[in-house]
């Protein structure tokens, strides 16, 4: 069964240091978002592709995140710098145009020190 | 704003008891609703969805839920639990893009 790829699975940064996350969705989804999960809540919608364009990035810290899905296919979420209160679980989820099912990743578990 | 309320955080139920998770979402039209799964550091599994029609779906690993309009619910239910079910879960609504509630962290006692 076809999955969402995300890596790495565990990161320890410290602050105001830079890192990146990769994501690449299951084959022939045109859709992708990524989603911040912070201890305790749910996910919440940062950044979402259709093919290569944004379509939504009203949450996206502007200030310190970017994300790029250059050719449409994977993705890449950056902090720089990070901060403490970035701590989370990053996840990446696709689907199929138009289709309200979306298919999560396992997520990467970021601690900044 | 829409939202979608879960009001438990945490659920303990003796392994082949009965379960009930509740949802409560906030808009006016039928939204579409989801339950989702999360074993610990692991991704989003979709246990089932409802987007009109009959209003009780069946999902994945013995897990229904009934859509109830005049009280704004969607509670996901299972006849007997079992000890592999221990995991959050967390109903969603999809507007413009997916809403997800707090979660409902649940525990199976042997």
């Amino acid at each position: 069964e076809a999955e969402v790829a995300q890596s790495p699975r565990y990161k320890i940064t410290e602050k105001s240091q830079a890192v990146a996350f990769w994501c690449d969705p299951i084959s022939g989804h045109a859709t992708l978002y990524w989603y911040r999960q912070i201890l305790g809540q749910g996910p919440e919608l940062l950044v979402q592709f259709q093919d290569e364009s944004v379509v939504d990035d009203s949450q996206l810290p502007k200030d310190r995140f970017s994300a790029e899905r250059l050719k449409g296919v994977d993705s890449t979420l950056k902090i720089q710098p990070a901060e403490l209160g970035d701590s989370a679980m990053y996840l990446c989820a696709s689907s199929f145009p138009e289709s309200y099912e979306q298919y999560f990743g396992p997520g990467t578990r970021l601690t900044v020190t | 704003a829409q939202s979608v309320t879960q009001p438990d955080i945490h659920i303990t139920v003796s392994e082949g008891a009965s379960l009930e998770l509740r949802c409560n979402y906030s808009y006016g039209a039928t939204p579409y609703l989801f339950w989702y799964v999360q074993s610990p550091g692991q991704g989003l599994q979709l246990l089932l969805k409802y987007f009109s029609g009959d209003t009780l779906v069946q999902g994945i690993k013995g897990f229904e839920a009934e859509f109830k309009r005049s009280q704004s619910s969607f509670n996901l239910r299972k006849p007997s639990v079992h000890w592999s079910d221990a995991a959050e879960y967390f109903c969603a609504w999809y507007g413009n893009k997916l809403v997800f509630g707090a979660g409902t962290i649940l525990r199976v006692k042997s």
